[in-house]
């Protein structure tokens, strides 16, 4: 069965810093998909990036970007030029081709320091 | 992506009470999700509803305590039948994205304080 593991509970970074949150999942599976979501304390459940299995080139959304291991099995996201609006959980998830399921990790809160 | 929208934002119940929470799209998709997401945890998938089948449920959810509606493309409403303590949560619905269908987006979820 394909699990996500995100290691790290809580993350800090000072405003306008740089900080990367872990990702590593498992599966047998060779063509899937890989996300970032964010959840401010509004709860919302924001898509910040996709990244597909197949696409060797990491996926970029403005200050967002992940670095996409797939033989290493790791998906880290890195904000950068960290802004106070950044603070939030980040959950990974993991979809395989033929399903519609997600797979989340357990999270990782953010705090952005003034 | 889609626009999605739940009723209520938030609501606090009694015990043995039950509540029915509505999600909106603003374009026709074609499934659904509900999730819970008890205080300080992931997400939890609870049935997928697709329009014009019976819901899917995952393991650990029933339909006679969750039941879920979904009459057309566009609405889906969740049930929290018999609410105990157990059920406090952040109740949340997603859809596909018709663009991206490996995508869901998520509405702003509904949180339910049972007392």
């Amino acid at each position: 069965a394909q699990t996500v593991t995100q290691s790290q509970p809580e993350m800090s970074v000072q405003e306008a810093e740089t900080v990367t949150l872990s990702c590593t999942y498992d599966t047998s599976e060779s063509d899937y998909y890989l996300f970032w979501y964010k959840q401010p304390p509004s709860r919302q459940m924001i898509l910040v990036i996709r990244q597909e299995a197949y696409k060797q080139q990491n996926a970029t959304e403005n200050r967002f970007s992940v670095n996409f291991q797939k033989a290493a099995k790791s998906f880290s996201l890195k904000i950068s030029d960290s802004q106070l609006g950044d603070a939030a959980m980040y959950f990974c998830a993991y979809r395989g081709s033929g399903t519609y399921k997600y797979i989340f990790g357990t999270g990782t809160r953010l705090k952005v320091l003034a | 992506s889609a626009v999605i929208s739940q009723k209520p934002s938030r609501d606090i119940c009694q015990r043995g009470t039950s509540l029915t929470i509505q999600c909106q799209v603003d374009s026709q998709v074609t499934m659904m999700f509900w999730y819970r997401q008890q205080p300080g945890q992931s997400l939890t998938l609870i049935a997928t509803a697709n329009q014009g089948s019976e819901a899917t449920y995952e393991s650990g959810f029933v339909i006679d305590k969750f039941p879920i509606s979904r009459p057309n493309l566009t609405f889906s409403t969740l049930t929290v039948s018999n609410m105990s303590p157990e059920d406090s949560s952040i109740y949340l619905c997603s859809v596909e994205d018709l663009a991206f269908t490996d995508t869901q987006y998520f509405g702003p979820g509904t949180r339910l304080t049972v007392l």
